[in-house]
C-alpha cells in the first residue's frame, strides 16, 4: 500500500527567500508525482506533474524533481513572495486505477 | 477550457439530514473522481468512475453515500443520513482515461458542515 508522506507539515519564511517542501512515498513504482497548491477553503490547482521517466520539471518560480530509486520528491520555490502561502500537497497514482494517493500536505506562510 | 465545476460551494445541515452535490468534468474527460478531505488531511479517494462506471468504491460508505454518473458526463454525490464525522470538504477531479500516467484537475470543492 503507497504511503505519502510531507515535512515538514507548516513552514513559516520571510519573503525573498527560497524554500525546499519535501514529499516522500513508500513505493517507488509510480507513474508519476503531481504537485498541488490549496488556499484555505479552495479546491486543489495543480502546480507540476512529473512523469516517472523525468528528474524534474520547472515552471516559473517552482521546480520539482524526483528521485524514484530514494521514494523523494523536492519541490523547490524560489524567491518566495506573500502570495504564496498556501499548503502544498503531493501525490501519486496508485497502480492501473489512478487513483491519487495525497500528503497531509505542507502549509506555508511566507510573511512580509 | 473550462475546469472542472462543482456546486454548491457550501452546505450546511443537521445529522440525519440527506444532502446532495454536484460535478461537471472537464470536457472529454471520461475519468472522474470523488475525494473526501477533512481538515488538515490529504484527500482520500471515495469513488472513480470510467465513463459511467465504477472503477473503485471501496472506499465508500455505502451504508449512507451513494454516487451515480449517468450518461458518463455529470456526476452526483449523496450523502443519507449525514453524520458529524462527515463535515469535510468534498472534491470532484477529472481526467483523461489512461493507465495512472495522466494529470488530475480538480474543482472548488463543496464545503460541508454536518451540525
Amino acid at each position: 500500500k503507497q504511503e505519502v508522506t510531507q515535512i515538514p507539515a507548516a513552514l513559516s519564511v520571510p519573503e525573498g527567500e527560497n524554500l525546499v517542501l519535501n514529499c516522500s512515498f513508500t513505493d517507488s513504482a509510480i507513474y508519476n508525482l503531481q504537485w498541488f497548491r490549496q488556499d484555505p477553503g479552495k479546491g486543489l490547482t495543480s502546480l507540476l506533474l512529473i512523469q516517472s521517466s523525468q528528474r524534474e520539471q520547472t515552471s516559473g518560480r517552482l521546480n520539482a524533481s524526483l528521485d524514484k530509486s530514494s521514494g523523494r520528491s523536492t519541490l523547490y520555490i524560489a524567491a518566495s513572495q506573500p502570495g504564496d502561502s498556501a499548503t502544498y500537497l503531493c501525490a501519486t497514482p496508485t497502480g492501473t486505477a489512478s487513483k491519487l494517493t495525497f500528503g497531509t500536505g505542507t502549509r506555508l506562510q511566507v510573511t512580509l | 477550457e473550462a475546469g472542472v465545476a462543482q456546486s454548491p460551494r457550501y452546505k450546511i445541515i443537521e445529522k440525519r439530514q440527506s444532502v446532495a452535490f454536484w460535478c461537471n468534468p472537464i470536457s472529454g474527460h471520461a475519468t472522474l473522481y470523488w475525494y473526501q478531505q477533512i481538515l488538515g488531511q490529504g484527500p482520500k479517494l471515495l469513488i472513480q468512475f470510467q465513463n459511467n462506471g465504477v472503477v473503485d468504491d471501496s472506499q465508500l460508505p455505502k451504508d449512507r453515500f451513494s454516487a451515480e454518473r449517468l450518461k458518463g458526463v455529470d456526476s452526483t454525490l449523496k450523502i443519507q443520513p449525514a453524520k458529524l464525522e462527515d463535515s469535510a470538504v468534498y472534491l470532484c477531479a477529472s481526467s483523461h482515461p489512461g493507465t495512472g500516467n495522466t494529470e488530475a484537475f480538480f474543482g472548488q470543492g463543496t464545503r460541508l458542515t454536518v451540525v
